[in-house]
């Protein structure tokens, strides 16, 4: 019930293009759904995150979108540039009973995106 | 730049022998967690640490232990290394009560 998978393991997407990367998960605890962006020999860094109350948050060319009744989120990145070429992560976390403190990230298992020029 | 530094950016340890990760903190974060990041995997949940305690850990055995100091810097410690420790080895914090955790560059260890 901690898992979080993530598809598609690898995505090849032409420069201007619309990349797509899903995640489902099972725990209706989770209550926080960020995405990670990380680059070879780095740490991941935090791109955008997503609560469950909304279905849809855009940041420039990045867009989680959120459906709570399939227990799915996605990050949509517009306008695709070939510096967005890194391994991507969907994470998810849960609050205490009151909301004061946040445990663990449970991560996705990645998709490295290419984005050709 | 997320303000969390790790140190060192590389080590080579032998079978058996101990190691000692430290990191940084962004400042003003309260609640630090470390997580293991194999090749081609996503990064695993070790433990975390607020207010010098630990209040949360993962699925490792005993010898992965750290510490968090009152400067909230804080070190994981792995005894009697084994080779399935070589990964990217992950801290992260944030402020307690607030869910955006800021990743370092990471330590990579390798055990030979």
């Amino acid at each position: 019930q901690q898992q979080v998978k993530q598809s598609p393991q690898s995505l090849i997407v032409q420069k201007g293009g619309i990349s797509i990367i899903n995640c489902a998960y099972e725990n209706t605890a989770f209550d926080y759904f960020p995405w990670y962006q990380q680059f070879p020999g780095k740490g991941p860094a935090l791109l955008i995150a997503i609560r469950p109350d909304v279905s849809e948050k855009k940041e420039g060319r990045f867009t989680i979108s959120f459906n709570k009744s399939a227990k799915q989120f996605s990050l949509h990145i517009m306008d695709s540039q070939p510096g967005d070429s890194a391994t991507y992560f969907c994470a998810a976390s849960m609050s205490n009973a009151g909301g004061t403190s946040y445990g663990k990230l449970t991560f996705g298992q990645g998709t490295i995106l290419t984005v050709h020029p | 730049e997320t303000g969390v530094t790790q140190s060192p950016t590389h080590l080579i340890k032998t079978r058996g022998q101990q190691v000692t990760l430290r990191c940084s903190s962004q400042s003003g974060h309260n609640t630090v967690s470390w997580y293991q990041q194999a090749l081609g995997q996503g990064p695993q949940f070790i433990f975390q640490y607020y207010r010098e305690e630990e209040n949360g850990r993962g699925n490792f055995p005993p010898r992965f232990s750290g510490l968090q100091f009152p400067n909230y810097s804080s070190e994981l410690n792995v005894n009697a290394l084994e080779l399935d420790d070589s990964a990217l080895y992950l801290c992260a914090s944030r402020l307690q009560g607030i869910p955006e955790a800021f990743f370092g560059q990471g330590t990579r260890l390798t055990v030979v």
